[in-house]
């Protein structure tokens, strides 16, 4: 167990709609990262969050958006959802920023769009 | 540009077997974090271990060891006496020497092992 939970497990839900996961790091981790993992991209990063506030961008979509609050959780909202939109989305925190400290994942979300 | 290469999609050994899976990177930076991730069947991602640009010390933790070398830009894995609790999907990852703490992944070798 990493430490990192995130709900829900799965979700099943069906084209144009909004999904929000969501994630709770490890205690005393300030930095969020959200991933997303499909069979033909692989493993990509989405956005970083350190202590509430953006600090990296990856190939995330417009239509998605996220947010570290107060208490260091972590939503990652997806709207105007589309087939290949179903993945396994992970988030993952670390004590700090940079890539010296190694990132613990959580079990994932593993997102159907119908 | 950044880039992580794993050129074995998939390798099948028998038990007891040694197994190396490769990785290649590129990155222009001269301070960077290399990692690997494995990915048992269950789905979850669990950390094995992160070198640094400066440190091409080999590793050997247990039945796993990694071999850094710069100079062919490579982070391979080898695991000694393979076992079939070792299938799973792994994953060599790089990560920038900055603030920025977002990692980049490889496409992962699977790898199975059978008794």
């Amino acid at each position: 167990d990493s430490g990192v939970t995130q709900t829900p497990k799965h979700l099943i839900t069906a084209t144009g709609q909004r999904v929000t996961l969501r994630c709770s790091p490890r205690s005393g981790d300030l930095s969020v990262y959200w991933y997303q993992q499909s069979l033909d991209q692989g493993l990509q990063f989405l956005i970083q969050y350190y202590n509430g506030e953006e600090r990296a961008k990856g190939n995330i979509l417009e239509r998605f958006s996220a947010q570290q609050f107060p208490d260091l959780h972590s939503e990652l909202n997806l709207s105007s959802l589309e087939l290949g939109d179903s993945a396994l989305y992970f988030c993952a925190s670390s004590v700090a920023s940079g890539g010296t400290n190694e990132q613990f994942f959580g079990p994932g979300t593993r997102l159907t769009v119908l | 540009a950044q880039k992580v290469t794993q050129a074995q999609t998939e390798i099948s050994v028998v038990e007891k077997e040694d197994v190396t899976l490769d990785c290649v990177y590129e990155t222009r930076d001269t301070t960077y974090y290399l990692f690997w991730y494995k990915q048992p069947p269950s789905g979850e991602l669990v950390f094995l271990i992160r070198r640094n640009s400066f440190d091409e010390q080999n590793e050997i933790s247990g039945r796993y060891s990694w071999n850094f070398q710069k100079s062919t830009s490579s982070f391979n894995f080898t695991i000694t006496a393979s076992q079939v609790v070792d299938s799973a999907v792994y994953f060599c990852a790089l990560g920038y020497g900055g603030s920025q703490g977002n990692l980049i992944f490889g496409k992962g070798t699977k790898l199975s092992v059978k008794p």
